[in-house]
C-alpha cells in the first residue's frame, strides 16, 4: 500500500528566506506527482503536477521536483512572502486498486512578516 | 467557469438521518472523486468515477454512496449518518483519471 509522508509537519520562517519542503512516498511505481496549497477553512489548491518521467516543475517562485527511484519530492519556495503561508500538501497518482490521490499528512508553513 | 462547487458549505445531522452532499463541475472533466479529510489522518479515497455511469470505491466507501448519472454531477449519499462520519468532505475532479485534480471548497459535515 502506497505511503506517502511530509516532513516537516510545521514551518515558520521570517519572510524573504527560501525554503524547501519535502515529501516522501514508499511504492516508486506512480504516474504522476502533485503538490496542493490549502489555507485554513478552504478547498485545496493545485500548485503542481509532475509526471513520472519529469525531474521538475517551476512556477514563478515555486520548483518541485522529482526522484521517483528514491521516492522523493521537494517543493522550493523562492523568497518566502507571508501569503505563503497556509498548509502545503503532497499527493501520488500510482493507478490501480483504489483508483485516486495517496496524500500526505502536510506541511502547515507560517512566513513571519 | 465556476469549476468544482459543492454544496451545502456546512451541515450539522443527528445519528441515523440521511443527507446528499451535492458536487458538480463544468469543466466536461471524465474523472470524479469523493475524499474526506480528518485531523491527523489526511485526505482519504471515499468513491470514484472516471465517467458517466460507472462508480467504484476508494479507500473507505463503507456507509457512503454514489451515483454518476451525468457527466457534471457525483453526489455523495450518507444513508445512516454516524459520529465517525463527522469530517470535511471533498469533491475533486480531472479531464482524465491520472491528470491534474481540481479540488471543490469543501462541505463541513458535524454527526451529533
Amino acid at each position: 500500500k502506497q505511503e506517502v509522508t511530509q516532513i516537516p509537519a510545521a514551518l515558520s520562517v521570517p519572510e524573504g528566506e527560501n525554503l524547501v519542503l519535502n515529501c516522501s512516498f514508499t511504492d516508486s511505481a506512480i504516474y504522476n506527482l502533485q503538490w496542493f496549497r490549502q489555507d485554513p477553512g478552504k478547498g485545496l489548491t493545485s500548485l503542481l503536477l509532475i509526471q513520472s518521467s519529469q525531474r521538475e516543475q517551476t512556477s514563478g517562485r515555486l520548483n518541485a521536483s522529482l526522484d521517483k527511484s528514491s521516492g522523493r519530492s521537494t517543493l522550493y519556495i523562492a523568497a518566502s512572502q507571508p501569503g505563503d503561508s497556509a498548509t502545503y500538501l503532497c499527493a501520488v497518482y500510482s493507478g490501480g486498486g483504489a483508483d485516486g490521490l495517496t496524500f500526505g499528512k502536510g506541511t502547515h508553513l507560517i512566513i513571519q512578516p | 467557469n465556476a469549476g468544482v462547487t459543492q454544496t451545502p458549505k456546512f451541515q450539522v445531522l443527528k445519528t441515523g438521518q440521511s443527507m446528499t452532499l451535492q458536487c458538480a463541475q463544468d469543466m466536461n472533466h471524465e474523472y470524479m472523486s469523493w475524499y474526506r479529510q480528518d485531523p491527523g489522518m489526511g485526505l482519504r479515497l471515499i468513491h470514484y468515477s472516471v465517467g458517466a455511469g460507472i462508480t467504484d470505491q476508494g479507500e473507505v466507501p463503507n456507509g457512503y454512496n454514489v451515483s454518476r448519472s451525468t457527466t457534471e454531477d457525483f453526489p455523495l449519499r450518507l444513508l445512516s449518518a454516524a459520529p465517525s462520519q463527522t469530517s470535511v468532505y471533498f469533491c475533486a475532479s480531472s479531464f482524465m483519471k491520472g491528470n491534474e485534480q481540481f479540488f471543490g471548497p469543501g462541505t463541513r459535515l458535524t454527526v451529533l
